[in-house]
This record gives structure tokens, sequence and C-alpha cells, in this order.
């Protein structure tokens, strides 16, 4: 089945930082990538979803400009959280997909102090 | 707006005793997906229904989708410890929906 990458897989920095994450399919050619958040013992929140080419598309109540999402291959997509301070700190995780089963990475695991 | 419920939101069985999972949908779904996220792990996809009433087994487990598509079911008998997770439901209505989870725990 597909392989989704993503890193890094922890980050634990100061308030303030922007941090980046990177989410890339290895086998296969993904238009479309998938943003999630997720918090402790809780379901996976979409965030937004990455288009190759394209603006992203945003669900309700999430930031532009706090959350950046660039898809500027159909491998890779990032997500980028400027300015990140402690309620940021989550658990992030990307996957391909559509209306077809979809396949996560590993997320990532941010600590914001 | 669309929510996806599942119940109950934590079980504990004992290992060997059955265990099921029911999600519902405020709106009719398209298909309907599972997946089991491990403790400190990513979602793994397990199955998907797309079929009103339609039933699907993987070994110990069995998967239902409602007659109206807006609910559905995972059974798994005999649990084994290996079975332990947060099992997810997740479907196309309006928009891609993961279900609230429900988090099982098997006592040896």
């Amino acid at each position: 089945g597909a392989v989704v990458s993503q890193h890094p897989s922890r980050v634990i920095c100061k308030s303030g930082t922007s941090v980046k994450i990177e989410c890339r399919s290895l086998d296969f050619q993904a238009t479309t990538m998938f943003w999630y958040r997720q918090f402790p013992k809780k379901s996976l929140m979409l965030m937004a979803t990455s288009n190759e080419g394209s603006k992203a598309t945003y669900e309700q109540g999430v930031e532009k400009d706090k959350f950046l999402i660039n898809h500027a291959s159909l491998t890779l997509s990032t997500l980028t959280v400027t300015s990140a301070h402690p309620e940021d700190s989550s658990f992030y995780i990307c996957s391909t997909g559509s209306n077809q089963p979809q396949h996560f990475g590993d997320g990532t695991r941010l600590s914001i102090l | 707006g669309q929510q996806v419920m599942q119940i109950p939101q934590y079980q504990h069985v004992q290992e060997g005793e059955d265990f099921t999972t029911y999600c519902n949908s405020s709106t009719t779904l398209s298909n309907i997906q599972w997946y089991k996220q491990r403790p400190g792990g990513h979602p793994v996809f397990l199955i998907q229904l797309v079929k009103s009433g339609e039933v699907k087994k993987q070994k110990r487990l069995t998967f239902q989708f409602g007659e109206a598509k807006k609910n559905s079911s995972l059974h798994i008998t005999a649990t084994q410890t290996t079975d332990v997770g947060t099992y997810f439901c997740a479907g196309h209505g309006n928009q891609f929906y993961f279900g609230t989870g429900t988090s099982l725990t098997v006592i040896p």
C-alpha cells in the first residue's frame, strides 16, 4: 500500500518559533493531502486539505496565517506552524487519499515551551 | 453540521470477551471506513464499506454498514491483547469526518 513519510516525529521548541512539518508520499503522486490535529485521547480534527499547485482549503476555525500549507510538488506537502505558542502543542498528522482509504504519516508531536 | 459519534468512548474487557463499537452519523454517508490507532501510533486503515446493509469480516472482526447508511458497527470476537487501541470510524457525508473513537483496553 501507499507509504507516507512524515517528519520530524517530535519537536520541542520555545514559544515564538515557527515549525515546519513535511509529509511525503513515497510511492505515488498525491494531488491532495490532508492535515489533521489530534489532542490526547481525542479524535482527529481535519485542519486543511492541501492541493498540489494551488491554495489549500482550510476548515472552519483554522487560521490560515497561523498554519501555512504548501503543496509544491506531487510528493511533498508541508505544514508550517508560525510563531507557535503553547496552545499549539499537539499531535499533527498528514494523510493521503481522497474518497479512498487514507494512509497516514507517523505524525509529529509538537511541544511548545 | 455533520457529526459522527461513537459509543462507547472507552471499553475495558477481559481477554477472550467480545467487543463492539457503534458509529452514528447525523447525515447519510457515501461510505464508511474503519481505522485502528495504537497508543502513540498513527491510524491504520482496516476496511471500507460502501453498500447499504453491507457486512464484511476480517478474521475476528466483523464490520456492518447500516441500511440507512448513517450508522456502522465493529465487532471483535474473543478479544486479544493485540486488539488494544482506539478504533475510529470515518465517513464521507458533506465532508469527510472521523468519529469520536472508542478506546479498547484488553485485560490479560
